[in-house]
């Protein structure tokens, strides 16, 4: 029972490097979406997927990409880190593009020095 | 756009006693859905109700009950019975259609349990 899963769990980086936080889901989901979650602010969302090859941008995309290649596999791409990014990042799925709830991963908490 | 409002400063309650966590929202979209989750303090997100729109009744699962006020445009969630294990941030949640088909969050709310 995989459902969402986020890689890594944590991570250091420096300023003005690249990294990529992955995300898969085996539920066969269609809509698929990144957020980020800072002290006091709740969940804002950054990018979505209704499906395959469809994305768009959520509330707060600057500094972000995302691609959706494949249903499973919706990866986050910081590609110039800043400070402000330091946040804990969640992946959320449902079946559908704009029913049901939405099933999380367990986070994955970004420190950018 | 909708919006998500939780305003409650960190709400405490006695073990065993029922409480009330307050959210209202605005939307335009005439369908709509509302969602509460739970953020214990190891951080996952864990869905507790869900509410439509159009539901006739109020959800109910388990302990857990949404208190849907359509009119007022509120969906608070009442916790009965509470437990040392509810200690956590809920946070209120709603996803309309179309344009607003993302789910949008509340800023959430700190329950503390009291043994």
């Amino acid at each position: 029972n995989a459902g969402v899963t986020q890689t890594p769990k944590f991570q250091v980086l420096k300023t003005g490097q690249s990294m990529t936080l992955q995300c898969a889901q085996d539920m066969n989901h269609e809509y698929m979406s990144w957020y980020r979650q800072d002290p006091g602010m709740g969940l804002r969302l950054i990018h979505y997927s209704v499906g395959a090859g469809i994305t768009d941008q959520g509330e707060v995309p600057n500094g972000y990409n995302v691609s959706r290649s494949t249903t499973e596999d919706f990866p986050l791409r910081l590609l110039s880190a800043a400070p402000s990014q330091t946040s804990v990042y969640f992946c959320a799925s449902s079946p559908g593009w704009n029913t049901g709830e939405l099933f999380f991963g367990e986070g994955s908490r970004l420190t950018v020095l | 756009a909708q919006k998500i409002t939780q305003t409650q400063p960190g709400m405490f309650v006695q073990e065993k006693e029922a409480v009330t966590l307050d959210c209202t929202y605005d939307t335009s979209d005439p369908s709509y859905g509302l969602f509460w989750y739970k953020q214990p303090s190891s951080g996952e997100m864990i869905f507790l109700i869900y509410q439509g729109s159009y539901d006739q009744q109020n959800a109910t699962e388990g302990r857990y009950s949404l208190n849907f006020q359509k009119a007022r445009k509120s969906a608070n969630l009442v916790i009965s019975a509470s437990q040392l294990g509810d200690s956590a941030m809920y946070f209120c949640a709603m996803r309309g259609t179309g344009a607003n088909s993302k789910l949008t969050f509340g800023k959430g709310i700190t329950l503390s349990v009291r043994p």
